[in-house]
């Protein structure tokens, strides 16, 4: 089966600083890399997806940044704010079903004020 | 439009007891996911339905864990003879699939999860 292996586990970052979280995956036919974030007592929710045939996606203060011969990919939060605190999940399809979504084991992420 | 709903949020039984979880995913939604979340762990996939059949349910630990999804609208996933390593958030999701535009897999939309406590 597919693994995401996701680091680091926790992570503090001052407010307005830069919060990044790194993936690493095994293989897959089906490029398509989503992160998801949690909130304390919710569902995890969509943030920000790529399709690697860009190396970049940048939406608001949130960047994703693929290396497809690495079979790498992080995502960048620009300004971190304490709005942005909560567990960032990345994930990936795995290799035999494109809709079948493996994620990683998440990161915590706390923005001190 | 309304989200994917989940009930009952918080269950507490004994070892060995039963319980059920009930899911209601967006309306028009294909495929339908159930996935265990461990304190501290990512979700993981327990069994995965397109529309009323199952695509995926390697990861099920079948011996006590069943799911159904009649009519391919609403979905139940049941645990008997529950264990104490059964204490997570479960959580079910859905998506377009295969109908999907943009991305192979489409967006997932997840449910608030029921918590389960196995005593």
């Amino acid at each position: 089966q597919q693994q995401v292996k996701q680091s680091p586990q926790s992570l503090i970052v001052q407010k307005g600083g830069i919060s990044i979280i790194n993936c690493a995956y095994e293989n897959t036919a089906f490029d398509y890399f989503p992160w998801y974030q949690q909130f304390p007592g919710k569902g995890p929710a969509l943030l920000i997806a790529i399709r690697p045939d860009v190396s970049e996606k940048k939406e608001g203060r949130f960047t994703i940044s693929f290396n497809k011969s690495a079979k790498q990919f992080s995502l960048h939060i620009m300004d971190s704010q304490p709005g942005d605190s909560a567990t960032y999940f990345c994930a990936a399809p795995q290799w035999s079903s494109a809709s079948k979504i493996i994620f990683g084991s998440g990161t915590r992420l706390s923005i001190r004020p | 439009e309304a989200g994917v709903a989940q009930s009952p949020r918080y269950k507490i039984i004994e070892k060995r007891q039963s319980v059920a979880f009930w899911c209601n995913p967006i309306s028009g939604h294909a495929t339908l996911y159930w996935y265990q979340q461990i304190l501290g762990q990512g979700p993981k996939l327990l069994i995965q339905f397109q529309n009323n059949g199952v695509v995926d349910d390697s990861q099920l630990p079948k011996d006590r864990f069943s799911a159904e999804r009649l009519k391919g609208v609403d979905s139940t996933l049941k645990i008997q003879p529950a264990k104490l390593e059964d204490s997570a958030v479960y959580l079910c999701a859905s998506s377009t699939y295969p109908r999907t535009s943009g991305s192979p897999a489409g967006e997932l939309f997840f449910g608030e999860g029921s918590r389960l406590t196995v005593l």
